[in-house]
């Protein structure tokens, strides 16, 4: 069974760039969440998905806007990017069911110069 | 708000030495609780869960059991080794209506030959 598959793993984009992320969860997963994780902020919530409609948001400013597609593949963007978005972007998918956890890909690296 | 606090570490152990990392958490209501690891240049992966009390998580060696008397979710090992040097995450679902994890800040573990 294919994990979550998240590309590209890294990225390097200049300060005022915009940038694509994709996550493609684990077939039959309906949810699909985003995770910013620093190492001065930890692990924050960004958006979660869930056939296709967005459920809830994090603290993050308008740049960040993500979508989900009918087969329940995921896009985050970031537009006008800054030094600070620098960080790793993970994408987790669920089957929706708080009890049972996400299953997270490995991960984007953004760096932003 | 539902939030999760852990020890933040570093903790540095020696080989077969015993683990304990202490979590504690704050919800309304029973919600379950989950342990993520994180290797280097890795992102999450689910170790262990919870999802009612006194229920005990398990595997690879690791336990935690939760404990509502003490909003406690400790995560321990009898013997650790080098392989499980690595960030370990204590985390629990928030939000109603949306599937949102929270997590701690993480506790960085390093296991020395």
């Amino acid at each position: 069974k294919a994990g979550v598959t998240q590309t590209p793993r890294y990225l390097i984009k200049t300060r005022g760039q915009q940038v694509t992320l994709s996550c493609s969860p684990i077939s039959g997963h309906r949810s699909v969440s985003w995770y910013q994780q620093t190492p001065g902020q930890g692990l924050q919530f960004l958006f979660e998905y869930f056939s296709e409609t967005q459920r809830n948001k994090g603290n993050f400013p308008g740049r960040f806007s993500g979508r989900q597609f009918s087969n329940s593949r995921s896009e985050m963007n970031v537009s006008t990017l800054e030094l600070g978005d620098s960080a790793l972007y993970l994408c987790a998918s669920s089957l929706g069911d708080r009890r049972h956890g996400y299953t997270f890909g490995s991960g984007t690296r953004l760096t932003v110069v | 708000g539902d939030s999760v606090t852990q020890m933040e570490g570093p903790v540095t152990l020696s080989e077969e030495a015993f683990l304990t990392i202490n979590c504690t958490y704050t919800a309304t209501g029973y919600p379950s609780l989950f342990w993520y690891v994180q290797y280097p240049g890795e992102g999450l992966q689910l170790l262990l869960k919870a999802t009612k009390a006194d229920d005990k998580g398990s595997n690879k060696g690791f336990e935690a059991t939760y404990r509502k008397e003490t909003t406690s979710f400790h995560l321990e090992k009898g013997s650790v080794q080098v392989s499980d040097s690595a960030v370990y995450f204590c985390a629990l679902p928030i939000g109603a209506g949306s599937y949102q994890l929270t997590f701690g800040k993480g506790t960085k573990l390093s296991v020395i030959p």
